[in-house]
C-alpha cells in the first residue's frame, strides 16, 4: 500500500515547455486534489476531482489542465510553463466526506 | 485580504513546554476545520479534523474552535523535539475538499 505517490520529485523546465506531474494512489479514494505550495502563500488549490471524468477548477487554475479517465491517476498538466509557476506542487486525496487529505510527497519544480 | 491568516514563527520553546498556535479567519461560512504538520520537504499529515465550534482532544493535542470570534487553536502538551516542524491550519465550508489554508507556523522545540 503505496498511498499517493508522486512523481518525478524535481524537475527543472525552461520557460514555454510543458510537462505532466503525475499522481496516483492506491487507496480507492474517490477525491483527488492538486495543491501548490509557496512561501508565505499556504497551500492553494489548482484543480480537484470527486470522481472518474468528473473535474473542476479551484483557486488558481490558469495554466494547468487536469483530467482523471481512472480512479488511481489524477495528471496536472502544465501547458506552457512560466517563471511564476515554480513551486512545489502537491496531489492529496479524500476517501470521502469528513476525512481529511492524504498528501503526496510532492513535486519541487523550478521553471527557468 | 487572505481568507486565512496564520503567523509564520518561528515560535522556540523548550521541551516539556505547552504550545499555543493559532489561525485567524474572514468566512463566516467556514465549518469545517483540520491541523497538519509538514516536516521540511515532506508532504503535510493530518493531526486534527473537527467541524464547528468546541474542542477535540487526541493524545497531546487539542483543537479548540471559536466560531464567533473566527479563530482556532492547537493545543500540543509536552512537546518534544519531534514535533518541530510546520503546522498548517486548513479549513471549508464543505465537509471535504476545497480546503483553505493558512501559510504555515514554524516551530522549534530545544532539547
Amino acid at each position: 500500500n503505496a498511498g499517493v505517490t508522486q512523481t518525478p520529485k524535481f524537475q527543472v523546465l525552461k520557460t514555454g515547455q510543458s510537462m505532466t506531474l503525475q499522481c496516483a494512489q492506491d487507496m480507492n479514494h474517490e477525491y483527488m486534489s492538486w495543491y501548490r505550495q509557496d512561501p508565505g502563500m499556504g497551500l492553494r488549490l489548482i484543480h480537484y476531482s470527486v470522481g472518474a471524468g468528473i473535474t473542476d477548477q479551484g483557486e488558481v487554475p490558469n495554466g494547468y489542465n487536469v483530467s482523471r479517465s481512472t480512479t488511481e491517476d489524477f495528471p496536472l498538466r502544465l501547458l506552457s510553463a512560466a517563471p511564476s509557476q515554480t513551486s512545489v506542487y502537491f496531489c492529496a486525496t479524500v476517501p470521502g466526506p469528513n476525512y481529511g487529505y492524504t498528501f503526496g510527497s510532492g513535486t519541487r519544480l523550478t521553471v527557468v | 485580504q487572505k481568507e486565512v491568516e496564520q503567523d509564520p514563527g518561528p515560535l522556540s520553546v523548550p521541551e516539556g513546554a505547552i504550545v499555543s498556535l493559532n489561525c485567524t479567519y474572514s468566512n463566516s461560512a467556514f465549518q469545517y476545520f483540520m491541523w497538519y504538520r509538514q516536516y521540511s520537504r515532506k508532504g503535510p499529515e493530518l493531526l486534527m479534523y473537527t467541524y464547528s465550534s468546541g474542542n477535540k482532544e487526541d493524545g497531546r493535542f487539542t483543537a479548540q474552535v471559536d466560531k464567533s470570534s473566527k479563530y482556532i487553536s492547537l493545543f500540543i502538551r509536552d512537546s518534544q523535539p519531534s514535533d518541530s516542524a510546520t503546522y498548517l491550519c486548513a479549513m471549508s465550508p464543505y465537509n471535504f475538499n476545497k480546503f483553505y489554508f493558512g501559510s504555515g507556523t514554524k516551530l522549534n522545540v530545544k532539547p
